[in-house]
């Protein structure tokens, strides 16, 4: 069956570049995406890809996307204190139609 | 415009007790979902719906009932609630069609203890 998987925890300091890393099984995956969840809240949607592209920036993130490999990173660049929470990798083929597959979470921690 | 909202905030069952979770759209999405999060499992799926008066069972589906009566409702049954059900639950909706760039939006979750 379809499974996404992602390490644990990433420990980066103040002011570093992060690197998350997900990877994911199935093939017919159209949508990838990377949610962001803080303590106590829901999951908030960071940014995604579809699978006809490679890369993508928006501001301090940039995913990379190797369909090969089945291999999606998510790159933050000059990490804040407020960039620390919990980084969801997720992915579907029909979008939300019929509900997404997650990772089960990287815990980015940012030291001083 | 509140978005998803999901009630109640916290909830502590006895095993065998059954309840409602309660979650409300207010903007006309065609798609609704559970996921319990678990630690160290991520989200999983237990049921999913593509409009009103359909309704599809997940990964996750057993000891859980759904409905869909109307667009913007879909409640989350626990017929007889097990420890095994202790979790925190998240409701989703999303607008139809191959809309990658509207994604899923989530209720801030109801966190279940059953004793």
């Amino acid at each position: 069956g379809e499974d996404v998987e992602q390490s644990l925890f990433l420990s980066v300091r103040e002011g570093d570049s992060s690197v998350i890393n997900c990877t994911y099984t199935d093939s017919s995956s159209t949508y990838l995406y990377w949610y962001k969840q803080e303590p106590g809240a829901g999951l908030q949607l960071l940014t995604y890809i579809f699978s006809n592209m490679d890369m993508k920036q928006d501001q301090r993130l940039t995913v990379l996307l190797n369909k090969k490999d089945k291999h999606l990173s998510l790159r933050i660049a000059d990490t804040q204190t407020g960039d620390s929470a919990i980084y969801f990798c997720a992915e579907s083929v029909r979008g939300g139609a019929d509900g997404l597959t997650f990772g089960k979470g990287t815990h980015l921690i940012i030291q001083p | 415009n509140a978005g998803v909202t999901q009630t109640p905030k916290f909830q502590v069952l006895k095993t065998g007790q059954s309840m409602t979770l309660q979650c409300a759209q207010d903007m006309n999405h065609e798609y609704m979902s559970w996921y319990r999060q678990d630690p160290g499992m991520g989200l999983r799926l237990i049921h999913y719906s593509v409009g009103a008066g359909i309704t599809d069972q997940g990964e996750v589906p057993n000891g859980y009932n759904v409905s869909r009566s109307t667009t913007e409702d879909f409640p989350l049954r626990l017929l007889s609630a097990a420890p095994s059900q202790t979790s925190v639950y998240f409701c989703a909706s999303s607008p139809a069609g191959e809309r990658y760039n509207s994604p899923l939006h989530f209720g801030n979750g109801t966190r279940l203890t059953v004793t």
